[in-house]
C-alpha cells in the first residue's frame, strides 16, 4: 500500500494566485480529512468527507478555501486568492472510520509571498 | 468543541530516563484517546490509542487514562535519542475526525 499521497510536496506562490493541493487516499478508506498545521495554531481540521460527501467544513477559514472529492480516490483543496497568512503545511489523512486510525500523507508545504 | 490541552514543553530528558507527557481534555463524553508522534518535517504517525481507564502498554510506551480527572498521559521508558519528536494527544469526534493538542516537544539527550 502506497499510503496517502499528496502533491505537490512544496508550493511557493505569490499573493493573489490560485493554489490547488491534491490528495489520493488509501484505497478502501471511506473518510478523508484535510488538516492545516502552523506553529501558532497547531494541527487544525479544515474539512472532512465521508464516501466523497463533505460532512463538516466548519474549519475552513474563509470562502477563499474550497475542497472537493469527485471520486473515492481523489480530493483537492483550493485556495483562491491565496494570502501570506495561508502559509502552512497542509495534510491530507484518510481512515476507514470507526476505531481505525488516521493515516496522514507527507503534507504540502505552502509558502505564499 | 472538544478541547485538548498539552504542555508545549520543550521537555528534555537524558537517554535511558522515563519521559512523561501529559494531556487534559474538556469533553467528559470522550471515550478514546490517541497519541501521535511527529518528527520534524514529517507527518504525524499513530503510536498508541487507549479506550479504558488504567494503563495500556506497548513496548517502551505506556498510555495512562483517568477519565474521572479527564487526564491522559504517555510514558516512554528507556528513552532514546530517536524518540526526540513532538508528541500530539488527540480526541476523536463522531467520525473519527481528530482534535489535536498543540503537542509537546521532547528531546532525549545522549
Amino acid at each position: 500500500d502506497a499510503g496517502v499521497i499528496q502533491s505537490p510536496r512544496h508550493e511557493v506562490t505569490e499573493m493573489g494566485q490560485e493554489v490547488t493541493l491534491r490528495c489520493k487516499p488509501i484505497s478502501g478508506h471511506d473518510y478523508l480529512f484535510w488538516y492545516r498545521q502552523t506553529m501558532m495554531r497547531g494541527l487544525e481540521l479544515l474539512i472532512y468527507f465521508n464516501n466523497n460527501v463533505p460532512i463538516d467544513d466548519s474549519g475552513m477559514p474563509e470562502d477563499r478555501f474550497s475542497a472537493k472529492m469527485p471520486n473515492a480516490s481523489f480530493s483537492t483543496l483550493k485556495i483562491q486568492p491565496s494570502e501570506p497568512r495561508d502559509s502552512a503545511v497542509y495534510f491530507c489523512a484518510s481512515s476507514q472510520g470507526g476505531d481505525s486510525p488516521l493515516h496522514f500523507g507527507n503534507g504540502t508545504r505552502l509558502t505564499v509571498t | 468543541q472538544k478541547e485538548v490541552e498539552q504542555n508545549s514543553g520543550p521537555l528534555s530528558v537524558p537517554e535511558g530516563a522515563i519521559a512523561s507527557l501529559n494531556c487534559t481534555y474538556s469533553d467528559r463524553g470522550s471515550q478514546s484517546f490517541f497519541w501521535y508522534r511527529q518528527y520534524s518535517g514529517k507527518s504525524p504517525e499513530l503510536i498508541m490509542f487507549i479506550y479504558s481507564n488504567g494503563d495500556k502498554e506497548d513496548g517502551r510506551f505506556t498510555a495512562q487514562l483517568n477519565k474521572a480527572s479527564q487526564y491522559v498521559s504517555l510514558l516512554i521508558r528507556d528513552s532514546q535519542p530517536s524518540d526526540s519528536a513532538t508528541y500530539l494527544c488527540a480526541v476523536p469526534g463522531s467520525a473519527r475526525q481528530l482534535t489535536f493538542g498543540s503537542g509537546t516537544q521532547l528531546t532525549v539527550l545522549p
